[in-house]
């Protein structure tokens, strides 16, 4: 069975500039979480998709962020216009259920540059 | 204050060591606790997970709570070159982890 994956694993762009990530969860995951990792500090929680539904998106940083599961099987997360500050390592994770003890299994990352 | 303090380390054992990894946590309302391995340029997979304080033996690994001085610790037995990762602890009240910076692991033949 594949796994989480991500697009692209890297992305190097100019302060200013728009990107697109992109999150393919597991097939049959109706859970698809964002998470972020900035040089030097802990993983943190942006939001979480129920199918095609936001249930919680309380850790996204600002409306720079918008992320989106249409249809509820893949998900993008566009920055736009992209700061300095959004360097850093982006993963979604995906499980079946939400709750207490479900496993959420997470994807490579994408590397973000922010010039 | 961070909710997780980990220390990054890198820690270096050698091979057949056992290997302590410890975090504390602040925050009075995590239940849950877990244990993630991060290997480089790698998603971080969950390890172990614990509910609440106690031990939780699999394979080689124990975890262990101690809610009362806030602090988790994951054990290593036998370390193998293989367990050469990123450590990250992780505690919650919901279902969305908190997670401390992650503590480097060395383990050399």
């Amino acid at each position: 069975e594949a796994g989480v994956t991500q697009f692209p694993s890297h992305s190097v762009i100019e302060k200013g500039q728009t990107v697109t990530l992109r999150c393919d969860p597991i097939s049959g995951h109706d859970n698809l979480y964002w998470y972020r990792r900035v040089m030097g500090k802990e993983i943190k929680f942006l939001l979480h998709f129920v199918k095609e539904s936001k249930q919680d998106e309380s850790g996204m940083p600002n409306n720079r962020f918008l992320a989106e599961r249409t249809g509820g099987t893949y998900s993008t997360l566009k920055v736009q216009p992209a700061e300095l500050e959004d360097s850093g390592v982006y993963f979604c994770a995906s499980s079946q259920d939400a709750g207490h003890g479900e496993t959420q299994y997470f994807g490579p990352g994408t590397r973000l540059l922010v010039l | 204050q961070k909710e997780v303090e980990q220390d990054p380390g890198p820690l270096s054992v050698p091979e057949g060591a056992i290997v302590s990894l410890n975090c504390t946590y602040s925050n009075s309302a995590f239940q849950y606790f877990m244990w993630y391995r991060q290997y480089s340029r790698k998603g971080p997979e969950l390890l172990m997970y614990t509910y609440s304080s106690g031990n939780k033996e699999d394979g080689r690994f124990t975890a262990q709570v101690d809610k009362s001085s806030k602090y988790i610790s994951l054990f290593i037995r036998d370390s193998q070159p293989s367990d050469s990762a990123t450590y990250l602890c992780a505690g919650g009240g919901s279902y969305i982890p908190t997670f401390g910076r992650g503590t480097s692991l060395i383990v050399h033949p």
